[in-house]
């Protein structure tokens, strides 16, 4: 168990539609990172938040939003969904106890858009 | 821009030793870390090296060359419950923050 948890687990929506993913990472963590997974694109960078504020982004489309609340719980806005948006969506965290790049994964939520 | 290549696939048997191959380029380098990913299971840390040489954890070594932007995870005697998905990962340097850019990731399979 890495402390970081993520609901749902499993989504399944239709073509079009809107959800939220959410994540609250390791007790103590600032940083929260989000990460789709997919078969033909690997492990991907979305984006990043430290405490609060927007850190760093990457590949997340316009569709995509996120944010990092005051308790440190984040979460993951998907809408106008499209069938190639299905994937595994996984966030991480990271503290300043542990060796730089130590990220802790949650346990995934594998979303499927039919 | 960034890159890392290794391997898709690699097989082995019960108490083998296995190494996992890794290049890279980019533009900035702090260090290489390495993960390790069960199917259908969340990526967990394994090792981190910033400075040249072999970083050993239990059965897990990892080794870093900076000079030849390499570096490799080698797994000895293995078990079976070490066929999972390894990703060997760098800083996103092109990026403020500290989000890593994850390699392809090496299937390994592991036989009795």
């Amino acid at each position: 168990d890495s402390g970081v948890t993520q609901t749902p687990k499993h989504l399944i929506t239709a073509t079009g539609q809107r959800v939220t993913l959410r994540c609250s990472p390791r007790s103590g963590d600032l940083s929260v990172y989000w990460y789709q997974q997919s078969l033909d694109q690997g492990l991907q960078f979305l984006i990043q938040y430290y405490n609060g504020e927007e850190r760093a982004k990457g590949n997340i489309l316009e569709r995509f939003s996120a944010q990092q609340f005051p308790d440190l719980h984040s979460e993951l806005n998907l809408s106008s969904l499209e069938l190639g948006d299905s994937a595994l969506y996984f966030c991480a965290s990271s503290g300043p106890d542990r060796a730089p790049d130590t990220q802790y994964f949650g346990p995934g939520t594998r979303l499927t858009v039919l | 821009g960034q890159s890392l290549e290794q391997p898709s696939e690699v097989t082995a048997v019960e108490g083998a030793i296995v190494q996992i191959n890794c290049t890279y380029q980019t533009s900035g380098f702090y260090g290489l870390s390495w993960y390790q990913q069960h199917d259908g299971g969340a990526p967990t840390f394994l090792s981190y090296n910033a400075l040249d040489g072999l970083e050993e954890t239990g059965r897990f070594s990892s080794f870093l060359s900076r000079s030849d932007s390499y570096g490799y995870l080698l797994l000895q005697e293995l078990q079976m419950k070490d066929s999972a998905s390894y990703f060997c990962a760098v800083r996103d340097t092109n990026q403020a923050g500290t989000a890593l850019i994850f390699g392809k990731g090496t299937t390994l399979s592991v036989s009795s």
